[in-house]
């Protein structure tokens, strides 16, 4: 079942701008997960911070995890248009399911 | 990185047909693959655990005899949606662990299926 939430639904910056969705859960989690979605494609795992970690970096990519706020927050730093896509945020509670967040849609203007 | 394939990309079928998706892991041996479905501008809802050698696992509302799982080799699942029907219409997508312990999954490029 679906239970994290993502905001905002739909993000549009400039290039070079940083770019920040949060994500939200509601039971506990062996790890958190990022995933980038383009349109129409699969998924592109991105970087994955376990319930024991509070901040993971990787590349332009910076993720923070909130257990007692059951939160996480994906920030992309120095954005590019090949950034635009959507991005999901995953628990993995056991056995390897991921449960996905509502995702949110990055558009990066040129 | 590991590589998961999808066959069809996209089909096209009429309402009453049978489609079968092909899920393979290219380069990797996978026991348990997973098959989501995308309606458009959702997430992705968790339909059934693939697991090589023994029964699928489905998750709650997903009708078994409906979505068809064959895991019949440690590279290759296959879903088959039954007697389709236009609320079938969605997009398909499998992943794999790429090996126990990792935690990351890799994904399929998602198979775009039309029901008429």
């Amino acid at each position: 079942s679906q239970q994290g939430e993502e905001d905002p639904q739909a993000l549009s910056i400039q290039e070079g701008e940083n770019a920040t969705m949060n994500c939200s859960y509601k039971t506990s989690i062996n790890n958190l997960q990022w995933y980038r979605q383009n349109s129409g494609r699969g998924l592109v795992h991105l970087i994955l911070i376990r319930s024991n970690e509070r901040e993971k970096h990787s590349g332009r990519l910076r993720v923070t995890l909130d257990t007692s706020k059951k939160s996480s927050s994906l920030l992309i730093t120095a954005s590019r248009a090949a950034d635009t896509a959507s991005y999901f945020c995953a628990t993995d509670a056991r056995d390897y399911k991921l449960s996905f967040g509502a995702g949110t849609t990055v558009t990066v203007r040129a | 990185g590991a590589v998961v394939s999808q066959h069809p990309s996209r089909v096209i079928c009429k309402s009453g047909t049978s489609v079968k998706i092909e899920c393979r892991s290219l380069d990797f041996q996978a026991t348990t693959m997973f098959w989501y479905r995308q309606f458009p501008k959702q997430s992705l809802m968790l339909m059934a655990t693939s697991n090589e050698g023994s029964k699928a696992t489905y998750e709650q509302g997903v009708e078994k005899d409906k979505f068809l799982i064959n895991h019949a080799s440690l590279t290759l699942s296959t879903l088959t949606v039954t007697s389709a029907h236009p609320e079938d219409s969605s997009f398909y997508i499998c992943s794999a662990p790429w090996r126990e312990g990792r935690n990351e999954q890799f994904f399929g490029p998602g198979t775009r299926l039309t029901v008429l």
